[in-house]
């Protein structure tokens, strides 16, 4: 268990909606990563946020936003979902803002589009 | 801009054999970290094993082991007496201010 809970864990919906995953970080962690997966493919970077504010910015689309609130928890929202958006969406927190150091993954939203 | 290269996309071995994972990145940095990170069937992330760019001494952490070469930027896994749990895919990822990920490599432990 890495200290990172994502919620929900499977969401299913249909093209056009929109999402919101949820993400709260390890405990003392300041620095929220967003990445996507799609099936048998690697890791996109999407978004970090650090103590509130984005620091990075990564492969993401217009559609897709993101905030990281006063508690540290993140959300990421997906609108006007495409079938190419189901993907597995993961968050990732850090102690620090900068990459160096390891970043500790939660477990995952599967997004499924129909 | 920095890369991450995984040239084996997928590999297989016979459970109990030693295999080792490939990983070359191309940076101008001095001061980086370089992870490699496992993903199991239940697609969790976890992180294996880390190497700080300053520290000659390789990183080892119960069977898996690194080959870090700083001038040649590569960066291998060596996996010792592999186990059916080991079956995942292994990403290598550099860091720096952004972390850069490999495409992975699907490694097969055979029983």
């Amino acid at each position: 268990d890495s200290g990172v809970t994502q919620t929900p864990k499977h969401l299913i919906t249909a093209t056009g909606q929109r999402v919101t995953l949820r993400c709260s970080p390890r405990s003392g962690d300041l620095s929220v990563y967003w990445y996507q997966q799609s099936l048998d493919q690697g890791l996109q970077f999407l978004i970090q946020y650090y103590n509130g504010e984005e620091r990075a910015k990564g492969n993401i689309l217009e559609r897709f936003s993101a905030q990281q609130f006063p508690d540290l928890h993140s959300e990421l929202n997906l609108s006007s979902l495409e079938l190419g958006d189901s993907a597995l969406y993961f968050c990732a927190s850090s102690p620090s803002g900068l990459a160096l150091n390891e970043q500790y993954f939660g477990p995952g939203t599967r997004l499924t589009v129909t | 801009a920095q890369t991450v290269t995984q040239s084996q996309p997928e590999m297989s071995v016979q459970e109990a054999e030693t295999v080792t994972l490939s990983c070359t990145y191309d940076t101008s940095e001095n001061n980086y970290y370089l992870f490699w990170y496992k993903q199991p069937p239940s697609r969790q992330m976890i992180l294996v094993i880390r190497q700080e760019a300053y520290k000659q001494q390789n990183a080892t952490e119960n069977r898996f082991s690194v080959n870090f070469q700083k001038a040649a930027k590569s960066f291998s896994l060596k996996i010792s007496d592999s186990q059916l749990g080991d079956t995942a895919m292994y990403f290598c990822a550099f860091s720096n201010y952004q972390l850069i990920w490999g495409a992975g490599t699907k490694l097969i432990i055979k029983p």
